[in-house]
């Protein structure tokens, strides 16, 4: 059965902090993974990775894949109260675009 | 401004048949419903790859869908239970080709079963 599991499952730092939240998946057929940030409601698109080893970045997050080891991982320096959120990988399958599994998220809490 | 909008945002039933309305404005051929709940992630309760096609996610039982334009998607509660008492989002997105594609999400509807 496809599933996606995300470590950990909540995170408590201080402003700052380098953090790093990972994604480990097992899915039939893979087509992408995906990382949101949930703050208040709808989730809103971080990264798009479809190949291994390269490394994409915005800002203070970046986030890379292992497609041979079925993981990745999300960085973020740095890190703001506004970083505050609930972090969700999601990983895409090849029976169509919509078929996507969510792993629980990671809750990240920023303090001052 | 490209969106996905829900209606309503919050709502509190007693077992009378309800309707979420899902509406994208982005032209997008598939559009999906998902339920969060704490501790589980998003789950998909039905989605749809154009008009008139339409097929069940992880957790269909106790919704119905329909998909008569391209742009409306709404999810239907005939009977609702407290246990479908949760968060509701509507999603959105392009034919994803081979690598894939970002989904575009409603701002959720909270959904409460007494």
């Amino acid at each position: 059965e496809d599933k996606v599991v995300q470590s950990p499952l909540s995170l408590v730092v201080h402003e700052g902090d380098t953090v790093t939240l990972n994604c480990s998946y097992e899915v039939t057929n893979f087509r992408s993974l995906l990382w949101y940030k949930q703050e208040k409601k709808a989730p809103t698109f971080l990264f798009m990775l479809t190949s291994s080893g390269i490394e994409k970045k915005s800002g203070r997050l970046s986030s890379i894949l292992d497609k041979k080891e079925l993981f990745s991982i999300l960085n973020i320096t740095a890190t703001q109260t506004g970083d505050s959120a609930i972090y969700l990988c999601a990983v895409e399958g090849w029976v169509w675009g919509g078929d996507m599994r969510f792993g629980a998220g990671t809750r990240l809490t920023v303090k001052p | 401004e490209a969106q996905v909008t829900q209606n309503p945002r919050y709502l509190t039933v007693t077992g009378k048949k309800l309707t979420v309305t899902c509406s994208q404005n982005m032209n997008h051929e598939y559009m999906s419903w998902y339920r969060q709940d704490p501790g589980l992630g998003l789950r998909q309760i039905y989605y749809s790859m154009n008009v008139e096609v339409t097929d069940k996610g992880d957790v269909p039982e106790g919704y119905k869908v329909s998909r008569k334009e391209k742009r409306n998607f709404p999810l239907i509660l005939e009977s609702p239970s407290p246990n479908q008492t949760s968060l509701y989002f509507c999603a959105s997105s392009l034919d994803p080709g081979p690598e894939g594609t970002e989904a575009f999400f409603g701002q959720g509807t909270r959904l409460t079963v007494v």
